[in-house]
């Protein structure tokens, strides 16, 4: 079945403890992007990756990180969460650059406190 | 830049009346793609539909609508004899090719349907 999976789907943790998010599609995409979901400011980018080791900014990228070492994972990285962090994550992919649907991921609560 | 406007922020409805949720958007590009978005209550993002900005024609699946009008700038999706399984949160977005190379989607703040008995 082709999809996009994230893990964990639901994560406590504290100011300052580092965390990553998995993010893994099986789909053979190109593109893949991180989004974050906030009340009453609809999805937001992250940052995003054109291809193995080729990635940049989105519209949020402070305290975030990622990286791209295989074409199927792209892993969220928080290297010290704060609070403001606190949202909920969706991993995105698509096969090509504009028009194509992307596919998301089953989404990440994440609370940090 | 880019944008999307889902004024609608929520929206109640008795079941099986009809439903509109609206969405303008703002773009400069000649083409583009806008899509639709489910967000039901246990969280994920279900696809609904892509449309391109050439074919202007509506489009019909089962009791969901849309109706794209590029004069207005408007993707508005409708859903008719709706059903308490509709209730969700429905966002209306807009794809953007990045001059870095790679894409984004821009949403919309989204539209919470409640559809009561």
């Amino acid at each position: 079945e082709a999809q996009v999976t994230q893990n964990p789907r639901y994560l406590i943790t504290v100011t300052g403890k580092k965390l990553t998010v998995t993010c893994s599609q099986n789909m053979n995409h190109e593109y893949m992007s991180w989004y974050r979901q906030d009340p009453g400011l609809g999805l937001r980018q992250i940052y995003y990756s054109m291809n193995v080791e080729v990635t940049d900014k989105g519209d949020v990228p402070e305290g975030y990180k990622v990286s791209r070492k295989e074409k199927r994972n792209f892993p969220l990285i928080l290297e010290s969460p704060s609070p403001n962090q606190t949202s909920l994550y969706f991993c995105a992919s698509s096969l090509r650059r504009f028009g194509e649907t992307q596919y998301f991921g089953p989404g990440t609560r994440l609370l940090v406190l | 830049a880019q944008k999307v406007t889902q004024a609608q922020t929520e929206i109640s409805v008795v079941e099986k009346e009809d439903v509109t949720l609206d969405c303008v958007y703002e773009t400069r590009d000649t083409t583009y793609y806008l899509f639709w978005y489910k967000q039901p209550p246990s969280g994920e993002l279900v696809f609904l539909i892509r449309r391109n900005s050439f074919d202007e024609q509506n489009e019909i699946s089962g009791r969901y609508s849309w109706n794209f009008q590029k004069s207005t700038s408007s993707f508005n999706f409708t859903i008719t004899a709706s059903q308490v399984v509709d209730s969700a949160v429905y966002f209306c977005a807009l794809s953007e090719a990045l001059t870095g190379g790679g894409n984004k989607l821009t949403f919309g703040t989204g539209t919470q349907l409640k559809v009561e008995l």
